[in-house]
């Protein structure tokens, strides 16, 4: 069975501390995975995917992320973290179900508060 | 290029009224979706399509009914409303293989 666990509910960092921002996942097989942003009162945006190809991929906004095999992880990360980039975080698993469909499993979500 | 949109952006709706949330996409995907997000639950699917003129059903597809008769539009319908519809209801679209674009969300109150 597909799961995703993001191991934080809350961070809170300085402006211009790096981030980080936690994610593990079980998939029977070789997942996509995704990181999605949430604005307060706004849609998802796609922050990165990895598709089995480069290990650490590299996303909008100076986010990173690192795909860990042997971990079973797929933490986001971000050297400097500015204002703007308060939000929810969500760390995505993506995988084809019989029916033919991209099924998306989301973990709860990690708020990022970035102070001054 | 807009992405996905949706209206209407927000709505009140009495019990046992009657409306639908419409989803538009430009960038020809095949797939398209509907969630709803309720505050500590995360986004659950409700119905989902994979091409024109189909439609199935996802995770919590109860009370809701959808439509794809045009493969840029996906149509959620909600016969008769219940106070536990009240939710921000997102619509999504993907390529067979890709990441799912999400559009701005609808923000449902149902009294």
């Amino acid at each position: 069975a597909q799961s995703v666990t993001q191991l934080d509910s809350h961070v809170s960092v300085s402006e211009g501390t790096p981030v980080l921002l936690r994610c593990n996942y079980s998939s029977s097989y070789s997942p996509s995975l995704f990181w999605y942003v949430q604005h307060p009162n706004k849609g998802l945006q796609l922050l990165l995917k990895y598709t089995s190809a480069a290990t650490l991929v590299k996303g909008i906004n100076g986010f990173e992320a690192e795909f860990k095999k042997s971990e079973t992880s797929f933490h986001l990360t971000k050297p400097s973290a500015h204002m703007s980039d308060a939000a929810e975080y969500f760390c995505v698993v993506n995988y084809r179900v019989s029916g033919g469909y991209n099924k998306l499993i989301f973990g709860a979500g990690t708020r990022l508060a970035v102070h001054p | 290029n807009a992405g996905v949109t949706q209206t209407p952006k927000f709505r009140v709706l009495k019990t046992g009224q009657s409306m639908t949330l419409l989803c538009a996409q430009d960038m020809n995907h095949e797939y398209m979706y509907w969630y709803r997000q309720d505050p500590g639950m995360g986004l659950r699917l409700i119905h989902y399509s994979v091409g024109e003129g189909t439609t199935a059903k996802g995770e919590v597809p109860d009370g809701y009914n959808v439509s794809r008769l045009k493969k840029q539009n996906f149509l959620l319908g909600l016969e008769s409303a219940a106070p536990s519809q009240t939710s921000v209801y997102f619509c999504a679209s993907s390529s067979r293989t890709g990441g799912q674009y999400f559009g701005p969300g609808t923000r449902l109150t149902v009294t």
